[in-house]
């Protein structure tokens, strides 16, 4: 089975530029996240979907960050503008469903990761 | 991590020897917990996951224990190998209000070091 896709894998701007992030999560995965992960900590949260629409972005800047998944399959974050801070590697996950307290496959599968450097 | 707390951030083993990682997550209504193992520059993958309907979990080497009361949980390696070296990742679900759906939030990682 392919794995989640992203692209590309490694960036480095400016800041105060804009980038932005692909991911192709599993076929047939109706929900899809993207996590922030800085160097030496775990995963954090910033959008989840379940198909089309977000389930969860409490956790997403909403000042520079966006994201979207317009047909329920690919996805795209955007970071405009930059800072230093946002320098990290940017996850994609997808599952199969996402109701994690009722549904039995809910294994949530990475992606290879954007690393994002600001300078 | 949001209110999953995993420690020690760092473990250093004997090849052989046993390694131990505990969690503690603070939603009562939380009844998933998987661990992430993660290479250096890979992408985390799932080694073992238990849900709150039984107490442990097994598989080859490694196991992982749930302590529903005291909310916490462990992940168990035994005879460790120079390949578990890899930073350890605990997850458990939790929602930002009572309405909101459940999200999985990971601890801070715990990086393990076998040595030959």
């Amino acid at each position: 089975e392919a794995g989640v896709a992203q692209s590309p894998r490694y960036k480095i701007i400016e800041k105060r530029q804009s980038v932005a992030f692909w991911c192709n999560p599993i076929s047939g995965h109706a929900t899809l996240y993207w996590y922030q992960q800085i160097l030496g900590q775990g995963p954090k949260l910033l959008i989840q979907f379940q198909n089309n629409g977000v389930v969860d972005d409490s956790q997403l800047p909403k000042d520079r960050f966006s994201a979207e998944r317009l047909k329920g399959v690919d996805s795209t974050l955007k970071i405009q503008p930059a800072k230093l801070e946002d320098s990290a590697v940017y996850l994609c996950a997808s599952s199969l469903v996402g109701d994690l307290l009722r549904d039995v496959n809910t294994e949530a599968f990475f992606g290879q990761g954007t690393r994002l450097t600001v300078v | 991590g949001e209110n999953v707390e995993q420690h020690p951030s760092t473990l250093s083993v004997q090849e052989g020897d046993s390694a131990v990682i505990k969690c503690t997550y603070s939603d009562s209504a939380s009844n998933y917990f998987p661990w992430y193992k993660q290479e250096l520059g890979k992408r985390p993958q799932l080694i073992i996951d238990i849900r709150s309907n039984v107490g442990e979990k097994k598989d080859q080497r490694i196991a992982v224990t749930l302590n529903k009361t005291a909310k916490h949980f462990s992940l168990h390696i035994t005879e460790t190998q120079p390949e578990d070296s890899a930073v350890y990742f605990c997850a458990a679900p939790r929602r930002s209000r009572p309405d909101s759906s459940y999200k999985l939030i990971f601890g801070s990682g715990t990086r393990l070091l076998v040595r030959p």
